[in-house]
C-alpha cells in the first residue's frame, strides 16, 4: 500500500530534549515536505526536500532542522524543543510533477512540549 | 496578504442537505492548482478533489463539487446531501505553478472550516 508513515504519532517531551519525527514512504516520490497545524492557523510549510540532500526553508523553519540521505526518508529534527513547538506536524510527499492526488500525507504526530 | 482565505471558521448543516465553504485565493501565477481536504477528528488528512486553474469543467467527486470561478478566484467546496460523517474540519489550499521546480510543490492552506452535521 503506498503510503508516508510518520512516528511517533504522540509525543510529550521537555522543554530542550532533542527529538527526530521520523517520515518515510514507499513511492518513490521525489518531494517530500514538513508542515505543522494550529488552530486558527492551517497548515504551514517547515522544511522541504527537492531530492536527496536537497533541501529548503519553508515559511516557519526556525527551531527545525531536516536531513534527506535517502529518497525515502525526510526525519524533523527539534534541537532543542520549546513549548511553542507545540503543535499537530505532518509529513507529505509528491512526485516532482504533480497535481491532483499527487500529495500523500501521514497520519500526523501530535506534539507536546512541556 | 493571505493565499488561501476561508472566511467560515464554523458552519452547522442539516442532515441531507447541500453545504458550501468557501474559498478565495490569491496568486499571480497563471497555473496553479486547488485542493479540498477533509480533517476529521482523528485528524489525517483526507484528499477530497482537485481544480486545476487550465480545467474548464468543475471538479467533481461524488458528493463533492468544487464551485470554480476563476476571475472571482473563488474555490468553493459544496458538500451535496450532507451526512453525519461529514462532520470535520474542512481546508482549501493552493498549489502555484505547474509543479516544476524549487518550492513548487508547495501547499499553501487556508485557516479551515470547521462543518458540524446535525440531525
Amino acid at each position: 500500500e503506498a503510503q508516508v508513515t510518520q512516528n511517533p504519532r504522540y509525543l510529550i517531551t521537555v522543554t530542550g530534549k532533542k527529538l527526530t519525527v521520523t517520515c518515510s514512504q514507499n513511492m518513490n516520490h521525489e518531494y517530500m515536505s514538513w508542515y505543522r497545524q494550529d488552530p486558527g492557523l492551517g497548515l504551514r510549510q517547515i522544511y522541504y526536500s527537492m531530492n536527496v540532500e536537497v533541501t529548503d526553508k519553508g515559511d516557519v523553519p526556525e527551531g527545525y532542522k531536516v536531513s534527506r540521505k535517502e529518497k525515502r526518508n525526510f526525519p524533523l529534527i527539534l534541537e532543542s524543543p520549546s513549548p511553542n513547538q507545540t503543535s499537530l506536524y505532518f509529513c507529505a510527499s509528491s512526485p516532482t510533477l504533480t497535481g491532483g492526488n499527487g500529495y500523500t500525507f501521514g497520519s500526523g504526530t501530535r506534539l507536546t512540549v512541556v | 496578504a493571505q493565499k488561501i482565505t476561508q472566511t467560515q471558521p464554523g458552519m452547522f448543516v442539516q442532515e441531507k442537505e447541500a453545504v458550501t465553504l468557501d474559498c478565495t485565493y490569491d496568486t499571480s501565477d497563471q497555473s496553479y492548482g486547488l485542493f479540498w481536504y477533509k480533517q476529521p477528528s482523528s485528524g489525517e488528512m483526507i484528499f477530497l478533489i482537485y481544480q486545476g486553474s487550465y480545467d474548464e469543467q468543475n471538479a467533481t467527486e461524488g458528493r463533492y463539487s468544487l464551485n470554480f470561478q476563476k476571475a472571482r478566484k473563488s474555490a468553493n467546496l459544496v458538500i451535496s446531501a450532507s451526512q453525519l460523517g461529514d462532520s470535520a474540519m474542512y481546508f482549501c489550499a493552493m498549489r502555484e505553478g505547474p509543479g516544476l521546480t524549487g518550492g513548487g510543490n508547495k501547499l499553501t492552506f487556508g485557516t479551515g472550516t470547521q462543518l458540524k452535521v446535525e440531525l
